[in-house]
């Protein structure tokens, strides 16, 4: 079964710095998945970004980046420019490549609070 | 608008009372989840529904009854809960056979058990 770890239960970060939220998993996969989602006070789970296992390339949305090592299996975001609407809790996801029932289920880390400080 | 709704918000609700929440979803996916999200722990994945036919119980115990009627639609029916069953539950959607494909969350409903 794979895991997802986020050793950080809390990070903060002074407005329009940088953060780097950390994240690993472990699985015997070599093709898959992996999520950041974005749980603000509104509680509605959020998708930050997307990453694919095949791909070498580190996805990027605007401000939000990752920093990807398959073989280490570790899967970090980078939030640049940190602004007030970015105060939330984050939450790291993995889900297997192979695509039938039973594989589209995501697995989740503990979470990561984030606090900007203005 | 988020595509996902879930009803009610918040329940508070008595160990003998018997409630249900409601998650509806438009955006046409195929598969919907109930997760328990408690303080400190990993979301827990609890039933999953596959066109609308349920694939995995994760060993929920059975004060928990899920119902999906339709791919849109998926309750989850509470009856005799615990005070430990309070908990934000969150319900999701996603596509099945679609590689890579993420969720898409309701707002959750807080249950109160007491």
């Amino acid at each position: 079964a794979q895991t997802v770890t986020q050793s950080q239960p809390e990070m903060s970060v002074q407005e329009a710095e940088t953060v780097t939220l950390s994240c690993t998993y472990d699985t015997s996969e070599s093709d898959y998945y992996l999520f950041w989602y974005k749980q603000p006070p509104s509680r509605q789970m959020i998708l930050v970004i997307r990453q694919e296992a095949y791909k070498q390339q580190n996805a990027t949305e605007n401000r939000f980046s990752v920093n990807f090592q398959k073989a280490a299996k570790s899967f970090s975001l980078k939030i640049s420019d940190s602004q007030l609407g970015d105060a939330a809790m984050y939450f790291c996801a993995y889900r297997s490549g192979i695509s039938n029932f039973g594989n589209e289920k995501l697995t989740f880390g503990t979470g990561t609070r984030l606090t900007i400080i203005p | 608008e988020t595509g996902v709704t879930q009803t009610p918000r918040h329940l508070v609700m008595g160990m003998t009372n018997k409630k249900s929440l409601k998650c509806e979803q438009h955006l046409g996916h195929n598969a919907m989840y109930w997760y328990k999200q408690s303080a400190k722990k990993p979301l827990e994945l609890m039933f999953v529904y596959n066109f609308k036919e349920q694939t995995e119980n994760n060993s929920v115990p059975s004060r928990f009854s899920p119902e999906c009627p339709n791919s849109s639609h998926l309750f989850l029916h509470l009856h005799t809960l615990q005070p430990e069953d309070s908990a934000l539950y969150l319900c999701a959607s996603s596509q099945v056979f679609v590689q890579g494909y993420g969720y898409t969350f309701g707002s959750g409903t807080r249950l109160t058990v007491v």
